[in-house]
């Protein structure tokens, strides 16, 4: 079976600090890892994936994930926040057969200005 | 290239009541998920069509049915409506044949049930 788990629902950090979103996930299979961004109001749009390769993954706005088996883990971070990068971010785990999803209960990153 | 488009964007209905969303996946896709994602959560799977069939489900009862059509486009039905179903309906589309096939979703509809 697999699940996700974020720690922390709610994340505050001021503009131009890190930006660390924790995500672990548990699987029976090798997983495919994802995270999503959902801004107010709107469907999810995809941030970044892990899929095979390299475990640190790059995505759009100067975001980034590293894939640590050992760990179970998959966390979300920026260098630097941007007032725009308050939104709500959801991890996801999808396994090879049926690309059925299953997301965390996502965490709502607040940015201080 | 248009993405994933669902309708209605928001609607009303009475307990008891039943619904229908529609959706259209985003160009060169050929299946759709829908997720149910209640206030405060995250996306709850229900189920998953390609080639007009319903290939997978998640923890949905009965009420929960939907339908492809040949365009490749999807509709959720939902029967006997109860409070708590109001929630964000999200439909999503991806490319069979590929394991790690990124998923694209729409805005939603936004079901109130009152």
């Amino acid at each position: 079976a697999q699940s996700v788990t974020q720690l922390g629902s709610h994340v505050s950090v001021s503009e131009g600090a890190l930006v660390l979103l924790r995500c672990n996930y548990s699987s029976s299979v090798p997983p495919y890892l994802f995270w999503y961004v959902q801004y107010p109001n709107q469907g999810l749009q995809l941030l970044l994936k892990y899929t095979t390769g390299a475990t640190l993954v790059k995505g759009i706005n100067g975001f980034e994930a590293e894939f640590k088996k050992s760990e179970t883990s998959f966390h979300l971070t920026k260098p630097s926040a941007h007032m725009s990068d308050a939104a709500e971010y959801f991890c996801a785990v999808s396994v090879n057969t049926g690309n059925q999803f299953y997301f965390g209960t996502g965490t709502s990153l607040t940015v201080i200005p | 290239d248009a993405g994933v488009t669902q309708s209605p964007t928001h609607l009303i209905k009475t307990r008891g009541q039943q619904v229908t969303l529609r959706c259209s996946p985003k160009s060169g896709h050929d299946t759709v998920s829908w997720y149910q994602q209640a206030l405060g959560q995250g996306p709850q799977f229900i189920f998953q069509y390609y080639e007009e069939e319903e290939r997978q489900r998640g923890n949905f009862p009965d009420r929960f049915s939907g339908h492809q059509f040949p365009n490749y486009s999807s509709e959720l039905n939902v029967n006997a409506l109860l409070l708590g179903d109001s929630a964000l309906y999200l439909c999503a589309s991806s490319l069979a044949g590929t394991a790690g096939n990124t998923i694209y979703f729409g805005e939603g509809s936004w079901l109130t049930v009152v």
